[in-house]
């Protein structure tokens, strides 16, 4: 497909589980960003990609989130030992060049600690 | 830091109604603006945006101007129609990046 693509779509874990969410950005899209969506608010930064290179990462919450996108198309944000306050649903998104001028969006992971 | 600020929903509204929903930011700088919607069940798509002052973005029938005197970029559309329920929100660019800064976004419901 042309878009931005995640999966899983939902995930449950159990408190203390280590997860692994996927983003395939659009082909040829040299930034990518992952954003934090909790119940009823706005998308919160946690990370940005130019290529390979992870040039911000401001916006992790914890030590336990880490992400790469080693060869500068697919990523992996992954969470350890998932705590119930992780529960939200992380949001991908691509753009052609930095800066970006306009990010394209994946449905998302909902992920939810029990 | 930079922040978004937009009104508070629900709006409800009946078919062919006015809509405004407000929008107010702070940066250093001039960032550029955006508004996306979130249909039901759907992800995030870009409804319109704004890169300088003054610009006017539009889209489907909605409007926005950004006012730097004002730090403002309030969403407009003359008709709103039962298909333009969803969750609005507005969203600054911030540094180099472009990451996005988005306020906590604003339900439209539509009755007919």
């Amino acid at each position: 497909g042309a878009g931005v693509s995640q999966s899983p779509r939902y995930k449950v874990a159990k408190r203390g589980q280590d997860v692994a969410l996927r983003c395939d950005p659009i082909s040829g899209h040299v930034s990518l960003f992952w954003y934090q969506q909790a119940l009823g608010q706005g998308p919160e930064f946690l990370t940005y990609f130019q290529n390979e290179a992870q040039l911000d990462k401001s916006g992790l919450p914890s030590d336990r989130f880490f992400a790469e996108r080693p060869e500068g198309s697919v990523s992996t944000l992954k969470i350890q030992r998932t705590q119930q306050e992780d529960s939200a649903v992380y949001l991908c998104a691509s753009s052609l060049t930095p800066p970006a001028v306009e990010q394209f969006f994946g449905p998302g992971t909902r992920l939810t600690v029990l | 830091g930079n922040s978004v600020t937009q009104m508070e929903g629900p709006v409800t509204l009946s078919e062919e109604a006015f809509l405004t929903i407000n929008c107010t930011y702070t940066a250093t700088g001039y960032p550029s603006l955006f508004w996306y919607v979130q249909y039901p069940g759907e992800g995030l798509q870009l409804l319109l945006k704004a890169t300088k002052a003054d610009d006017k973005g539009s889209n489907k029938g909605f409007e926005a101007t950004y006012r730097k005197e004002t730090t403002s970029f309030h969403l407009e559309k003359g008709s709103v129609q039962v298909s333009d329920s969803a969750v609005y929100f507005c969203a600054s660019g911030s540094g180099n990046t472009g990451k996005l800064i988005f306020g906590q976004g604003t339900t439209l419901q539509v009755k007919p």
